[in-house]
């Protein structure tokens, strides 16, 4: 079955610096990827989207990408700020209609 | 309404006794999903609504969980029988779904179901 996977363990950064988030996907070629931030207690919020056909997108201080053949999408929050501390989901649409999410990665930023 | 709205936002339970959530989507909206929160874990497929097919219903974890939607409006998340794992936070979305489907998930703040 479509998998996600996410590094479970948390991302801790110093204010200022770029970070990294990894999502990589099995059993699946999904024509794009969404990439959503969770804060305690609330529902996620949708970040950015990305096809298949597009290598990179950026938004603001956020970037994308977007590796079919490695089945992998990173995901950049450059010049990160101690409210970008939150969890971040990566998501796919299946042939399914369903999205599938997973399990995120927690994102800390100090100050 | 302005946003997807859940309701109760928090429900404690007797092991055993059913329970009924609620989900209004953004008004317009076709498609209605339904998720699973438990702590520290990610987000688990339930079930997902869209228009007038058939529900993917292929989420659901037993016969205890069960779903309706009124056409393109008000959902509801019924679970019988609660046991103590179904304690988790149940999250509700909605989209527009474009001709490709890929437009984006619009999350409610979720209903935290706590059975005692």
């Amino acid at each position: 079955s479509q998998k996600i996977e996410q590094n479970s363990e948390a991302l801790n950064i110093q204010e200022g610096k770029t970070a990294t988030l990894t999502c990589n996907y099995t059993n699946y070629s999904p024509a794009y990827l969404q990439w959503y931030r969770q804060d305690p207690g609330r529902g996620p919020v949708f970040l950015l989207l990305i096809r298949e056909n597009e290598k990179e997108k950026r938004k603001e201080r956020l970037k994308v990408t977007f590796d079919t053949t490695l089945k992998q999408s990173l995901f950049h929050i450059t010049a990160s700020q101690p409210a970008d501390s939150a969890t971040y989901l990566c998501a796919f649409r299946t042939g399914g209609f369903k999205t599938i999410f997973g399990a995120g990665t927690r994102l800390f930023v100090k100050a | 309404g302005a946003g997807v709205s859940q309701s109760p936002s928090n429900k404690v339970t007797e092991k055993g006794k059913d329970v009924e959530l609620r989900c209004d989507p953004i008004s317009g909206h076709t498609a209605l999903y339904w998720y699973r929160q438990r702590l520290g874990q990610g987000l688990e497929f339930l079930i997902y609504f869209q228009g007038n097919s058939a529900p993917d219903k292929s989420g659901l974890p037993s016969d205890r969980f069960s779903a309706e939607r009124t056409g393109e409006s008000v959902s509801t998340l019924t679970i019988q029988r609660t046991q103590q794992e179904d304690s988790a936070v149940y999250l509700c979305a909605s989209s527009l779904e474009g001709t490709r489907g890929n437009t984006e998930a619009f999350f409610g703040q979720g209903t935290r179901l706590t059975v005692v």
